[in-house]
């Protein structure tokens, strides 16, 4: 089982749509968590920390279950300049400040 | 403005060839990384360095070799050991410090090609 999973996609979906990605991660001692948009050909770029109790930036909110061992990243009224791989990173317990980082999730919006 | 610069943007690599990347990063900042990026696989770790004069192996570190110098720069050099190096090579860096982590700066990237 690999420490960080993500559902590839890609999602399809139009403009306005809601939609949300899920990262589970094996680690149950992983202490922190993070989303990246990354796009074509492009350097990963932070879009946002996930904080415990869940947090909103925007049209994006972060969710961490601990129970179930996975982040959530929802995006509400989707727009075309969304489109792009949406990576999720968890930094695992120790001393380290190493990220493992999640296949990405692609996300497309259509007119 | 800070920031972390990789070069070159793209580079192409004859078969048994060594290859060095450059990282150079005026962020302050104390934690450099290494990732691999291939298609459908996400990023991989080569080489992380908390430290300067200090870098650890990541999960993918063969055919590859690093050093940490000075703290603004941490190269990566492509050792003809690396019998797969065409991918898109990641350097990042973040504060470091136990706890938690503000996640990383990447640099935009090399891209190598084995000709």
């Amino acid at each position: 089982r690999k420490e960080v999973e993500q559902d590839p996609g890609p999602f399809n979906v139009p403009e306005g749509a809601t939609v949300a990605f899920n990262c589970t991660y094996s680690n149950s001692a992983s202490q922190s968590f993070f989303w990246y948009r990354q796009d074509c050909r492009k350097e990963p770029k932070l879009l946002m920390s996930v904080y415990s109790s869940g947090n909103e930036d925007g049209r994006f909110t972060a969710q961490l279950n601990r129970a179930s061992q996975y982040i959530s990243l929802l995006i509400r009224d989707s727009k075309l300049s969304d489109s792009a791989t949406y990576l999720c990173a968890v930094k695992p317990s120790g001393g380290y400040n190493k990220l493992i980082f999640g296949a990405g999730t692609r996300l497309a919006v259509h007119p | 403005d800070g920031g972390i610069t990789q070069s070159p943007k793209y580079l192409f690599r004859k078969e048994g060839q060594n290859v060095t990347l450059s990282c150079e990063q005026n962020l302050n900042h104390d934690a450099m990384y290494w990732y691999r990026q291939d298609p459908g696989q996400g990023l991989r770790l080569i080489y992380y360095s908390q430290i300067v004069n200090d870098f650890q192996k990541g999960d993918i570190a063969e055919g590859y070799s690093v050093s940490r110098e000075k703290k603004e720069s941490f190269p990566l050099t492509v050792t003809s050991a690396q019998k797969n190096p065409t991918a898109f090579y990641l350097c990042a860096s973040s504060t470091s410090g136990e706890g938690g982590m503000n996640g990383y700066t990447f640099g935009s990237g090399t891209r190598l090609t084995v000709v």
